[in-house]
């Protein structure tokens, strides 16, 4: 089955500091990839996605994120972070190549700034 | 224009009650779906439906039944109300002219609380 793992429940970052978030999958086919973001009291909004071509995808908000088949991974990074990039952050992964079967979703990095 | 909006935003009741959330949305999409978000920031899917037809039904409660008048609309009704059921209740939609990669796009959410 499908599945997806983000191993860091919270990271606490300074702001102005670097970030990555981990973000693991476990899939048979290509996987089509997304990372969300989710402020407090917010919807969910998408940050970037991967589908195919180029591993390293280019997002919103400064954001990139590269995809790696070897290590299974779709790891979230941004070289300076502000302190409105305080969040929830989600991983997903695509059943079958899309359709309508839905994400599947990581369990999601809470994401503290320091100031 | 919000591409995906749900009603109410927030909902308290007692257990025991019925209640709806309604979602509209008006991206065009063929797909759209009902996600559950527990206390934990969760994100699990509940159901999906595609031109108003239900592909996915996952193990959800009897007393959880979707109704999709068109494809732009999808409704949750929630039968006999449990403290359990309190969570967030997030609508999304997807697909299009092109092939449905699976990005979802997100309501902000239905905050349900059962008394």
């Amino acid at each position: 089955a499908q599945s997806v793992t983000q191993p860091d429940i919270h990271i606490t970052v300074s702001e102005g500091a670097s970030l990555e978030l981990r973000c693991n999958y476990s899939y048979g086919a290509t996987p089509y990839l997304f990372w969300y973001v989710q402020s407090p009291g917010q919807g969910l909004q998408l940050l970037l996605k991967y589908f195919s071509g180029d591993t390293l995808v280019q997002g919103i908000k400064g954001f990139e994120a590269e995809f790696k088949r070897s290590q299974s991974s779709f790891n979230l990074r941004k070289p300076s972070v502000h302190w409105s990039d305080a969040a929830e952050y989600f991983c997903a992964v695509a059943y079958s190549g899309g359709g309508a079967d839905g994400l599947t979703f990581g369990k999601g990095t809470h994401l503290i700034i320091q100031p | 224009d919000t591409a995906v909006s749900q009603t109410p935003k927030y909902l308290v009741t007692q257990m025991g009650n019925d209640k709806s959330i309604k979602c509209e949305q008006n991206l065009g999409h063929d797909t759209m779906y009902w996600y559950k978000q527990d206390s934990k920031k969760f994100l699990k899917i509940m159901f999906s439906y595609n031109n108003k037809e239900l592909i996915i039904n996952e193990t959800v409660p009897n007393r959880f039944s979707p109704k999709s008048p068109d494809k732009a609309h999808l409704n949750l009704h929630i039968n006999s109300l449990e403290l359990g059921d309190s969570a967030v209740y997030f609508c999304a939609s997807s697909g299009g002219s092109g092939a449905n990669t699976g990005e979802l796009f997100f309501g902000e959410g239905s905050r349900l609380t059962v008394l």
